[in-house]
């Protein structure tokens, strides 16, 4: 069975630092990995995708890279703001599995403090 | 953002009726999901449809139905609801294995 993690559970950063969010995954056998961000009380944002044969993938002040193999994805955060605070989720997406049923982390909040 | 609609945003019954959430997508996506979110549990997949009239249980599905008349709407019914069925459900669409997008979220509290 699955299991995906993200750790810490929870990070405070002071603005303008970079943040590094880790999760991983047990089963590599993996079709796509996709980061999210969840304000309180707010549904989930998508925030990247990336396929099992991609490395990486960026949008503006966000890159995520992928290693199969050894079950881990990392979010880079540039730069950070104090409206990067939210909680972020990884949830990964078996080979095993078709129509996008999603497997989840416990996700991380972040505080970003100015 | 995605066209995603969940009603109601919030809701509070009563153990043992019945409650009908209900979620609209105007992106014309093939795929929909329900999840449900609690603390310490994350976010658990309740059911999903493939099609119109093509549903399937997910982890959780034990207490809730779902039904899919037409591509824009399904619908998570709880026939008789427990204290326990006391969360936040979330909506999902997707085009099959590729991107996943969520709707905003019904809070609902069975007291």
């Amino acid at each position: 069975k699955q299991e995906v993690t993200q750790i810490p559970a929870a990070l405070s950063v002071p603005e303008g630092e970079n943040l590094v969010l880790n999760c991983s995954f047990t089963d590599s056998a993996i079709y796509n990995l996709q980061w999210f961000r969840q304000d309180p009380g707010k549904g989930l944002t998508s925030l990247l995708l990336i396929q099992s044969s991609q490395r990486e993938q960026t949008s503006g002040r966000l890159n995520a890279s992928l290693d199969k193999s050894s079950g881990r994805s990392t979010l880079y955060i540039a730069a950070s703001q104090p409206g990067d605070s939210a909680t972020y989720l990884c949830a990964v997406l078996m080979t095993t599995d078709s129509w996008g049923k999603l497997q989840f982390g416990a996700g991380t909040q972040v505080v970003v403090t100015p | 953002d995605a066209g995603i609609t969940q009603s109601p945003r919030h809701k509070v019954t009563e153990t043992g009726t019945p409650v009908t959430l209900r979620c609209h997508q105007t992106e014309n996506h093939r795929y929909m999901y329900w999840y449900r979110q609690d603390p310490g549990h994350g976010l658990r997949l309740i059911h999903y449809s493939y099609g119109v009239k093509d549903t399937d249980k997910g982890e959780v599905s034990d207490g809730y139905s779902v039904s899919r008349s037409k591509t824009e709407d399904f619908l998570l019914t709880l026939e008789s609801a427990t204290s326990s069925q006391t969360s936040v459900y979330f909506c999902a669409i997707s085009e099959g294995a590729t991107e996943a997008f969520f709707g905003q979220g019904t809070r609902l509290t069975v007291v």
